[in-house]
């Protein structure tokens, strides 16, 4: 089982400022099959990179994804209120697919 | 626009079985090379993937569950169902139904799931 691990775990970041998410897979991900989420609170999460690098449909442009093998990164270019939340890195090249453990992004 | 709505007990009793259904609306559940997935998230924790059904029928299941999982689809209603047996506490969780293509990019809005006596 491939185990992401994710960091820092929380982020304490103000409205403007530039966020950066890493994700550390314990062996590399296939096809880079890695994908990111964010989820707020009572809410199911959202899709918003895949491939690594892809943005989803209706994704903004100041999200952006990169990596590759076993080191992935979200950045954020510059944060918006909505953009305070949990976010989620997971791989489904490799079975069982898996989660990371979550980093918040909270306001400063 | 393609929808998912999970639907279930919200109680059930330690070493029952849970039963859940997720109903899918704007795709066909049997076409399209998707993988349904169900994932859950225990109360301030983080997602597990439970196993998924591909469109051709085959399933693939988390091996932390130790076989208790079953994912199976009921084409005439478009739904999917998922069935855990022999729950416990551990098993309290948000369960939510999810399409994948390349990432998950459609989830049913989750419902919850306490196990208690």
């Amino acid at each position: 089982e491939i185990v992401l691990t994710q960091s820092p775990g929380t982020l304490s970041l103000s409205p403007g400022e530039r966020a950066t998410l890493s994700c550390r897979a314990s062996q590399s991900v296939s096809s880079n099959y890695l994908a990111w989420y964010q989820q707020k609170p009572g809410q199911a999460p959202r899709l918003l990179i895949y491939g690594a690098s892809s943005r989803a449909t209706g994704i903004p442009d100041r999200f952006s994804g990169s990596g590759s093998g076993t080191d992935f990164t979200l950045t954020i270019s510059r944060l918006e209120p909505e953009d305070f939340a949990v976010y989620y890195c997971q791989q489904y090249g490799n079975l069982p697919w898996t989660f990371g453990q979550g980093t918040k992004v909270e306001i400063k | 626009q393609v929808q998912l709505q999970e639907s279930g007990p919200g109680l059930v009793k330690p070493s029952e079985t849970l039963s859940l259904t997720c109903t899918v609306s704007g795709a066909s559940v049997t076409s399209g090379s998707y993988y349904w997935s169900w994932i859950r998230q225990p109360p301030g924790k983080g997602l597990e993937w439970i196993g998924y059904l591909y469109y051709s029928g085959s399933t693939n299941y988390n091996p932390s569950l130790k076989s208790r999982a079953t994912i199976s689809v009921d084409t005439s209603r478009n739904q999917l169902s998922l069935k855990l047996s022999s729950v416990t506490a551990a098993d309290t969780a948000v369960y939510y139904c999810a399409r994948e293509p390349n990432g998950l990019d459609v989830w049913g809005q989750g419902t919850t799931v306490t196990v208690s006596s």
